[in-house]
């Protein structure tokens, strides 16, 4: 089965440039999450998908981040305009259904730095 | 609001010393304990789920326990293939959102 696919796997921006990120879940995945994880912390659920209706996104923010999944398939997440302090790995994730019984798997994620 | 406090920040162990990461919790109506494993470069890979109070998980050298405030991983007779970053996180019954805490970063010398 293939995993959750996610590109580009590194991207060096200056600040106030705007970036895009792309995620391909696991086929039939119906959930699809975006996470951000700053070095030595844990991710941090930056908006949820449930098919291609929000789920929650309370934590993402708004004024300079937005996120699409068309189709119910692909999903991305882009930053306009960045900032310093978005140097992060950005985590892509699915599960099968939305809530406690279904495990997430997450892509290898994008190591963006914004300099 | 949900916290999740992981320790120790690092774990250095030599093969074949065992050992134990703790996860402490405060959350509303838990619905689920998560442990993922992290290597450098890569996403988090899903090891268990406890749900209750008292549950128990292995896999390998790998045995996850759960009380109600909180859960340890335990590591028997590590390999250095063990080395990695163990996060640990919590799922709320009123919602779908994993609360991650700051990973354990284990490094395991031969």
């Amino acid at each position: 089965e293939a995993g959750v696919a996610q590109s580009p796997r590194y991207k060096i921006i200056e600040k106030r440039q705007s970036v895009a990120f792309w995620c391909n879940p696991i086929s039939g995945h119906a959930t699809l999450y975006w996470y951000q994880q700053i070095l030595g912390q844990g991710p941090k659920l930056l908006i949820q998908f449930q098919n291609n209706g929000v789920v929650d996104d309370s934590q993402l923010p708004k004024d300079r981040f937005s996120a699409e999944r068309l189709k119910g398939v692909d999903s991305t997440l882009k930053i306009q305009p960045a900032k310093l302090e978005d140097s992060a790995v950005y985590l892509c994730a699915s599960s099968l259904v939305a809530g406690g019984f279904s495990e997430q798997y997450f892509g290898p994620g994008t190591r963006l730095t914004v300099t | 609001e949900d916290q999740v406090t992981q320790s120790p920040e690092a774990l250095r162990l030599q093969e074949g010393e065992s050992s134990s990461l703790n996860c402490s919790y405060t959350v509303s109506g838990l619905r689920g304990l998560f442990w993922y494993r992290q290597d450098p470069g890569k996403g988090p890979e899903f090891l268990f789920t406890l749900y209750s109070a008292g549950e128990e998980k292995e896999k390998e050298r790998l045995k996850a326990t759960l009380t109600k405030k909180e859960s340890f991983l335990h590591i028997t007779a590590p390999k250095p293939e063990d080395s990695a970053t163990y996060l640990c996180a919590v799922r709320r019954s009123n919602d779908y959102k994993l609360s991650f805490g700051a990973g354990t970063t284990v490094t395991v010398r031969a």
